[in-house]
């Protein structure tokens, strides 16, 4: 079948580093993909990653390794405003997003 | 670019009554869109895809006589709960897949979400 696993939830502090992990099964694969969302709103799309490696993008990183069906969005200098659920996707071989449950971040002064 | 918005953002009503749901993409043309729910707490469920001209793709279990979903332009998705219960309650969340455009093929840009509550 497929799945997505990822933490329920991590406490950080604000200004430190997190990374927030996912491991994936899918059948077939085009792509891993992290998205924010705040309590109550709808989600945003933060980044892409088909090949392996580290797509750098502000504050925010992630990096696939697809032979380990893993995955990690990086977070530096966290602020209070990164409270939030991540949520990690993968697309499988119909294109169709397999979703995580997400990771609720908490961020403490 | 690459927004979606979605109306009404909030909604009450009675059990009983249906109520229509629209996703439009502002800026983009989507011959793809994606309707979404979301109980607290939980991740999103998807519950149908939906073709520009063709008719939707319900995931299992879910009613497609109860949620109708209509595509009928490249901009605009709508979708209506039909006879609304209280278990009917939820977030309901549109996206739109972008191809094309900035970011990568195949993203989906959410709309911000409709709040149904049903008396």
């Amino acid at each position: 079948g497929q799945n997505i696993d990822q933490p329920t939830e991590m406490t950080a502090t604000e200004g430190a580093i997190v990374q927030i992990n996912c491991t994936y099964q899918t059948s077939g694969f085009n792509g891993l993909f992290w998205y924010q969302q705040h309590a109550g709103e709808a989600p945003t799309f933060l980044s892409y990653n088909v090949l392996d490696g580290l797509e750098e993008k502000g504050r925010f990183s992630s990096f696939l390794s697809r032979s380990k069906g893993y995955s990690y969005l990086l977070l530096k200098e966290l602020q209070m405003k990164d409270s939030a659920s991540y949520l990690c996707a993968a697309m499988d071989s119909n294109y169709q997003l397999i979703w995580g449950a997400g990771t609720k971040l908490i961020i403490k002064p | 670019g690459a927004v979606v918005s979605q109306h009404p953002s909030r909604v009450i009503c009675k059990s009983g009554t249906s109520v229509k749901i629209e996703c439009r993409s502002l800026d983009f043309q989507a011959t793809t869109m994606f309707w979404y729910r979301q109980f607290p707490k939980k991740s999103l469920m998807l519950m149908a895809t939906s073709n520009e001209g063709s008719k939707a793709t319900y995931e299992q279990g879910v009613e497609k006589d109860k949620f109708l979903i209509n595509h009928a332009s490249l901009t605009l998705s709508t979708l209506t709960v039909t006879s609304a219960h209280p278990e009917d309650s939820s977030f309901y969340i549109c996206s739109a897949r972008l191809a094309g455009g900035p970011g990568p093929t195949d993203t989906q840009y959410f709309g911000p979400g409709t709040r149904l509550t049903v008396l």
